[in-house]
């Protein structure tokens, strides 16, 4: 079964812009989760999808947000690029949203804001 | 809420030595916890999980973890390092009515040859 996937791998944007990342769970997994990796922050949540509806948010600014399609892919957009959202933005995917079900990770998206 | 505590946030171990890695856990209710490990450019990677069925769990590459209640902790070991576990290790907690998994800042492992 192929993992996660992540598209793309490395992004760079300059403040002020927005971006769309992408994020396709292992086949037959309906739910997505998104974290943010800083080195002075760690690993944070940002909000989990289930079968196209928000289940959970993160404590982020309105400027993330995010979605997922039916196919289970998810994207995450956010709007208004800070010099601070320079980070590595992992996603994770899994069958159910059991809080005992592994989360299975991609390998990210590295942005840089410039 | 819930929260890990890792401390000590770079490890140098040995080739061949004991790695042991702490986690410190808080959970109003039981929680489940899980061992990742991050390999540079990559994403996490599970180690192990503990899920109640078990307090000693066996995980990939060798590790293990304990559970104990009492001490609200879920330290990672392994008998001996190899040069390949270096990496970045991360503690992480979710519980029930709680999807979220809640990260400790982690713990760089470096192994000396």
């Amino acid at each position: 079964k192929a993992g996660v996937t992540q598209t793309p791998r490395y992004l760079i944007k300059t403040r002020g812009q927005q971006v769309t990342l992408s994020c396709s769970p292992i086949s037959g997994h309906r739910s997505v989760s998104w974290y943010q990796q800083t080195p002075g922050q760690g690993l944070q949540f940002l909000f989990e999808y289930f079968s196209e509806t928000q289940r959970n948010k993160g404590n982020f600014p309105g400027r993330f947000s995010g979605r997922q399609f039916s196919n289970s892919r998810s994207e995450m957009n956010v709007s208004t690029l800070e010099l601070g959202d320079s980070a590595l933005y992992l996603c994770a995917s899994r069958f159910g949203s059991g809080n005992q079900e592994t989360q299975y990770f991609g390998p990210g998206t590295r942005l840089l804001v410039l | 809420a819930q929260s890990v505590t890792q401390l000590g946030s770079h490890v140098s171990v040995s080739e061949g030595a004991l790695v042991l890695l702490r986690c410190n856990y808080s959970s109003s209710v039981p929680p489940y916890l899980f061992w990742y490990v991050q390999y540079p450019n990559q994403g996490l990677q599970l180690l192990l999980k503990y899920t109640s069925a078990a307090t000693l769990v066996k995980g990939i590459n060798g590790f293990e973890a304990e559970f104990k209640k009492s001490e609200t902790s879920f330290h990672l070991t392994k008998p001996s390092a190899h040069m390949s576990d270096a990496a970045e290790y991360f503690c992480a907690v979710s519980q029930y009515g709680n999807n979220r998994l809640a990260f400790g800042k982690g713990n760089q492992v470096v192994v000396i040859p």
